[in-house]
């Protein structure tokens, strides 16, 4: 079974930074790129950023580029988010799934992990 | 803004079909046939229902179809189910922009 575990959410004041962490399980994670995409309180999904089963190509939405940080270990079968910089914006549950980047389409998600920027 | 423009809401009666648009522009749902279509429940994460336009994975029943002429793409939801009542998102690759997603549309089950 397919399973993505968000971690690392929390209450961070703006200006700060906050690193998300997504434990992959379930299929063959060096095999599949993945996404991160967020969902502000009460709004739309929005995509964030992708990366490839390698790690190889990357691509960010442009309100997060040079202060979102895409990565993945696929050792640890792990994707990450460092998030810098953080505006109350920033504020939304993050989702991490798995991606064919391909046919671009996301087939699992996890849960979710909600950031919060106030003061 | 949302890059893809769905309706806010869309409604119908049990048994019903109802469909729902998104509309986005020549340099994404128009020229590329990688339009996908997410399901949210309140809470939860979201679900793929479409694929490729009109492809449905696994498990997902047949009463839910994908089109798209043009610029427009459409999730068509037939045989309406109490169940079906949901947020719906549909997404589609945009070139260098890579991904864009449309701001949603509450199905209400009537």
């Amino acid at each position: 079974e397919v399973q993505l575990v968000e971690s690392g959410g929390g209450l961070v004041k703006p200006g700060g930074s906050l690193r998300l962490s997504c434990a992959a399980s379930g299929f063959i994670f060096n095999s599949y790129a993945m996404n991160w995409v967020r969902q502000a309180p009460g709004k739309g999904l929005e995509w964030v950023s992708s990366i490839s089963s390698s790690g190889s190509y990357i691509y960010y939405a442009d309100s997060m580029k040079g202060r979102f940080t895409i990565s993945r270990d696929n050792v640890k079968n792990s994707l990450y988010l460092q998030m810098n910089s953080l505006r109350a914006e920033d504020t939304a549950v993050y989702y991490c799934a798995r991606y064919m980047m391909a046919t671009m389409f996301s087939d699992f998600w996890g849960q979710g992990a909600l950031v919060t920027v106030s003061s | 803004q949302s890059a893809l423009t769905q309706p806010p809401s869309a409604s119908g009666s049990p048994g019903q079909s109802v469909t729902i648009s998104c509309t986005g522009t020549s340099s994404d749902v128009g020229i590329y046939n990688y339009v996908s279509w997410y399901q949210q429940h309140p809470g939860k994460a979201p679900k793929l229902m479409i694929y490729e336009v009109s492809k449905r994975p696994s498990g997902v029943p047949d009463r839910f179809s994908g089109s798209k002429s043009g610029n427009t793409a459409s999730l068509t939801v037939s045989g309406l189910q109490a169940e079906d009542e949901a947020d719906y998102y549909c997404s589609s690759y945009a070139g260098s922009i890579h991904l864009v997603f449309g701001g949603g549309t509450k199905l209400t089950v009537l």
